[in-house]
C-alpha cells in the first residue's frame, strides 16, 4: 500500500528534551515536506527536500532541524523542544513541489511541558 | 497580507445544502490550485485540482477559479453529514527553482443531518 508513515503519533515531553519524528514514504516520491497545523493557522511549512541531500526553510523553520539521507526518510528533529512548538505535525510527499499531489502522512500530536 | 486568505468558519449546514468555500490569494504567479479535505485526526487528502481559471466539476463537488479576481472556489452540491470535515485550499507556483506550495487556513464544515 502506497503510503507515508510517521513515528510516534503522540508524544508529550519535556522542554529541552531532544528528539526525532520519524517519516518514512513508499512511492518513491523526489519532494518530502514537514508542516506545523495549528487553530486558525493552518497548515505552516517548516522544511522541505527537493531530493536527497537538498533541504530548504519552509515558512516557520526555527527550532527544527531535517535530514534526507536517504530518498524514503525525512526525520525532523527538534534539538532543544520549547512549549510553542507544541502542535500537530505532518510529513507529506509528492511526485514534485506543485503540481502533484501531496501525500500526507497520519501526523504527530507533540506536546511541550 | 498573507498570501493567501481562507475564511476559517466554523460553517455549520443542513444536509442537502449548497456549500461554498473560498479562498483568496494576492501572488498572481500561482498556477496550480487544489482542493485538500481533512478529516478528523487524519491527514489532508487532494479532493480537487486544478490549473487554469475556469470550473472543473467532480461528481458533487466543483472547483472554480478566477485568475483576475485571484479568487478560487470549492462547491459541493446536495451536502452530506460525510462532507463534515476542514477544507483547505493551496495554491502552488513554480519557484526558485523548485516549487512554492502554500495552504490556505482550512474552513471547517459540518453538515448537520
Amino acid at each position: 500500500e502506497a503510503q507515508v508513515t510517521q513515528n510516534p503519533r503522540y508524544l508529550i515531553t519535556v522542554t529541552g528534551k531532544k528528539l526525532t519524528v520519524t517519516c518514512s514514504q513508499n512511492m518513491n516520491h523526489e519532494y518530502m515536506s514537514w508542516y506545523r497545523q495549528d487553530p486558525g493557522l493552518g497548515l505552516r511549512q517548516i522544511y522541505y527536500s527537493m531530493n536527497v541531500e537538498v533541504t530548504d526553510k519552509g515558512d516557520v523553520p526555527e527550532g527544527y532541524k531535517v535530514s534526507r539521507k536517504e530518498k524514503r526518510n525525512f526525520p525532523l528533529i527538534l534539538e532543544s523542544p520549547s512549549p510553542n512548538q507544541t502542535s500537530l505535525y505532518f510529513c507529506a510527499s509528492s511526485l514534485s513541489a506543485t503540481r502533484d499531489e501531496q501525500f500526507f502522512g497520519p501526523g504527530t500530536r507533540l506536546t511541550v511541558l | 497580507q498573507k498570501e493567501v486568505e481562507q475564511d476559517p468558519g466554523p460553517l455549520s449546514v443542513p444536509e442537502g445544502a449548497i456549500v461554498s468555500l473560498n479562498c483568496t490569494y494576492s501572488n498572481s504567479a500561482f498556477q496550480y490550485f487544489m482542493w485538500y479535505r481533512q478529516y478528523s485526526r487524519k491527514g489532508p487528502e487532494l479532493l480537487m485540482y486544478t490549473y487554469s481559471s475556469g470550473n472543473k466539476e467532480d461528481g458533487r463537488f466543483t472547483a472554480q477559479v478566477d485568475k483576475s479576481s485571484k479568487y478560487i472556489s470549492l462547491f459541493i452540491r446536495d451536502s452530506q453529514p460525510s462532507d463534515s470535515a476542514t477544507y483547505l485550499c493551496a495554491l502552488s507556483m513554480i519557484y526558485n527553482q523548485g516549487g512554492k506550495l502554500i495552504f490556505g487556513q482550512g474552513t471547517e464544515l459540518s453538515v448537520k443531518p
